[in-house]
């Protein structure tokens, strides 16, 4: 059973569109990271928040904290093909991260 | 910085064979992880070394598994008589700790496979 659930599994969308994938938990986190992995590699970090509604762009991905350190939500803008990977959600207690199951995320161009 | 890395990438082994992994973190930092990533599912925690001592082993880590960080600088992580539900991806990852923060960075990962 894992602690943070993420949704969609699944997100096929088209080239330009823009995307938000959720991650959602009944814990809190002292904080999350979020990684994207590509088949036969290692998750690579993309962000971490810390602070409760924190919210962080990293060029076109927008990362939020959710007020009560328990969820988090990533939206792509304009997405690109290059922006295809599975995409994981961890939260942070004591020093050890629990992962959500992923979300598949496709751009077709 | 040449990142967290890991050998074998790719490990084919029968049931019954004991095999071990090697890691090796980014240098200086002094936590070091091991998880565990079956298809579709995000990795799972196994263990965890700060420096060299072995901190936390979760209920996944059976007694054929075990892992050891002699100098606190490389791992391994070894499997007896390995089992087909062995079969999975395992990840090493390190983070600074205290000093520099709780990010973990990983390596690109061991496909095990137990035929």
């Amino acid at each position: 059973t894992q602690l943070l659930e993420q949704s969609p599994q699944f997100l096929s969308i088209q080239e330009g569109e823009n995307l938000t994938v959720y991650c959602n938990s009944s814990s809190v986190f002292s904080s999350l990271q979020w990684y994207r992995q590509e088949p036969g590699e290692g998750p690579v970090l993309l962000v971490t928040v810390v602070t409760g509604g924190e919210v962080k762009k990293l060029k076109r991905l927008t990362f939020q904290f959710g007020d009560a350190r328990k969820d988090s939500s990533l939206h792509i803008t304009a997405a690109q093909p290059g922006d295809t990977g599975l995409y994981l959600c961890a939260g942070a207690r004591d020093y050890k991260l629990s992962f959500g199951a992923g979300t598949t995320v496709t751009v077709r161009a | 910085d040449t990142g967290v890395s890991q050998d074998p990438r790719h490990k084919i082994t029968k049931r019954g064979q004991n095999v071990t992994f090697r890691c090796d973190p980014i240098s200086e930092h002094n936590r070091l992880y091991w998880y565990r990533q079956t298809l579709g599912q995000g990795p799972e925690f196994l263990t965890y070394f700060q420096n060299e001592a072995q901190l936390e082993k979760s209920r996944l880590l059976s007694d054929r598994f075990s892992a050891e960080r002699p100098k606190g600088s490389f791992s391994t992580l070894e499997i007896q008589r390995t089992e087909q539900g062995d079969s999975a991806m395992y990840l090493c990852a390190s983070s600074a700790g205290l000093a520099g923060g709780y990010e973990q960075y990983f390596g690109p990962g061991t496909r095990l496979t137990v035929t």
